[in-house]
């Protein structure tokens, strides 16, 4: 069983549906940081989160840290979203910094 | 800023050749990664490095090496190339910050070994 469990692992919507994809943890984790990964193979940072809640124009990542658990919610989907989501759960170890991957949700918006 | 820049977007390798991918980055980031990434996998560390000078095995380090003599660079080699090296690479640097911490990837590379 891999520490950090993303699902669904494929996910296909309709334009202008509401999104949700989870991210569950094992291990003890610092921080949660939510990726996307581009068609083309480019990854960018979404989010760093730590406890709470954040917002960034139509995307929200939750965490709950008792339960180990993430959400990423995507509103008024859109198809320039469609894109792997990963999850990294910030993993500190020894004193350094260690990243433990999800697999990565592929998210398909259809015009 | 540039980012992370890494260097080459594809490369094919016969069974046995070395190679280095090129990794630098100009954000003064102390914290800096090699990832693989194999279809279906999650990113895999292969090494990571906390500073000039000071490097570290990841989870899967073996066939590889790596140095990093200043903070802009980080270059990953592969010595003897194998089939089981093919994979996409990706070349990271962390954002340092209680608040702000942030990772940022290079374009990744695409090797595959004939």
């Amino acid at each position: 069983k891999n520490e950090v469990e993303q699902s669904p692992q494929n996910l296909t919507a309709q334009e202008g549906e509401f999104i949700t994809i989870n991210c569950s943890y094992s291990v003890g984790i610092s921080a949660l940081h939510w990726l996307q990964q581009h068609p083309g193979g480019g990854i960018v940072s979404l989010f760093m989160l730590s406890s709470g809640k954040k917002k960034h124009g139509r995307l929200i990542a939750t965490i709950n840290i008792q339960e180990k658990h993430s959400s990423l919610h995507i509103t008024a989907s859109h198809p320039r979203d469609s894109a792997v989501y990963i999850c990294a759960a910030h993993h500190p170890t020894s004193g350094t910094y260690k990243y433990i991957f999800g697999t990565g949700t592929r998210l398909k918006v259809l015009a | 800023n540039a980012g992370v820049t890494q260097t080459p977007k594809f490369r094919i390798l016969k069974i046995g050749q070395s190679m280095t991918l090129q990794c630098t980055q100009d954000m003064n980031h102390n914290y800096m990664y090699w990832y693989r990434q194999d279809p279906g996998m999650g990113l895999k560390l292969i090494y990571y490095s906390v500073g000039a000078g000071i490097t570290d095995k990841g989870e899967v380090p073996n066939g590889y090496n790596v140095s990093r003599s200043t903070t802009e660079d980080f270059p990953l080699r592969l010595e003897l190339a194998a089939p089981s090296q093919t994979s996409v690479y990706f070349c990271a640097s962390r954002q340092q910050g209680y608040l702000n911490e942030k990772l940022f990837f290079g374009s990744g590379t695409q090797l595959s070994v004939l």
